[in-house]
């Protein structure tokens, strides 16, 4: 049973480009969150996506955005890169709604902004 | 809001000797609680989590954590360190009502010291 699956692992990218970080849930989960963990901090949660819905939102800017599909994979996408969004993104994702499920990472994808 | 304190950066452990990482929370109830570990360049593996009931919680590789309401911590504890266990240990909260998303701390660095 494979976990978790983000990709791609490592890009870099030019200020003012557009991102898009793909993320496959574990078998089973139908709800994926992304999150940032910039260099020496804890992660910090963007969003959540669960129906196809985004249904929760951290504090990021409308430059991040997202998407669910049908078979409950997600995108994230960041528009206007700045140099400040050079971090790890890491997806998540938990068996269906409610809080206190236990939640599973993958690997994350390495962001460089240059 | 919510938030989670990890006071120490770096921690530097013998190897052999024992270890406790601090962690405290802020919250207008009790959360759910977790630990999760995270080695160089990788993504975020679950030690253990407190959802309810005994307040001393078992997880993998020998890791403990109490929870203290009085105190509101969560601390995480090894009685005896091995050189693998080198790695940043994040503390993390979840609202028990709504969904399933993750306030972390900035996290602790292990070091580990022949």
């Amino acid at each position: 049973d494979a976990g978790v699956t983000q990709s791609p692992t490592h890009l870099i990218k030019t200020r003012g480009q557009q991102v898009t970080l793909r993320c496959s849930p574990k078998s089973g989960h139908d709800t994926v969150s992304w999150y940032q963990q910039a260099l020496g901090q804890g992660p910090q949660f963007i969003f959540q996506y669960y129906e196809e819905e985004e249904r929760q939102r951290g504090n990021f800017p409308d430059r991040f955005s997202g998407h669910q599909f049908p078979n409950y994979s997600s995108e994230l996408n960041v528009n206007a890169l700045l140099l400040g969004d050079s971090a790890l993104y890491l997806c998540a994702s938990s068996p269906r709604q409610g809080a206190g499920n236990t939640i599973y990472f993958g690997e994350g994808s390495w962001l460089t902004v240059v | 809001a919510q938030s989670v304190t990890q006071p120490d950066i770096h921690i530097t452990v013998s190897e052999g000797a024992s270890l406790e990482l601090r962690c405290n929370y802020s919250y207008g109830a009790t959360p759910y609680l977790f630990w999760y570990v995270q080695s160089p360049g990788q993504g975020l593996q679950l030690l253990l989590k407190y959802f309810s009931g005994d307040t001393l919680v078992q997880g993998i590789k020998g890791f403990e954590a109490e929870f203290k309401r009085s105190q509101s911590s969560f601390n995480l504890r090894k009685p005896s360190v091995h050189w693998s266990d080198a790695a940043e240990y994040f503390c993390a909260v979840a609202r028990r009502s709504g969904y399933s998303t993750l306030t972390f701390g900035k996290g602790t660095m292990l070091l580990v010291s022949p």
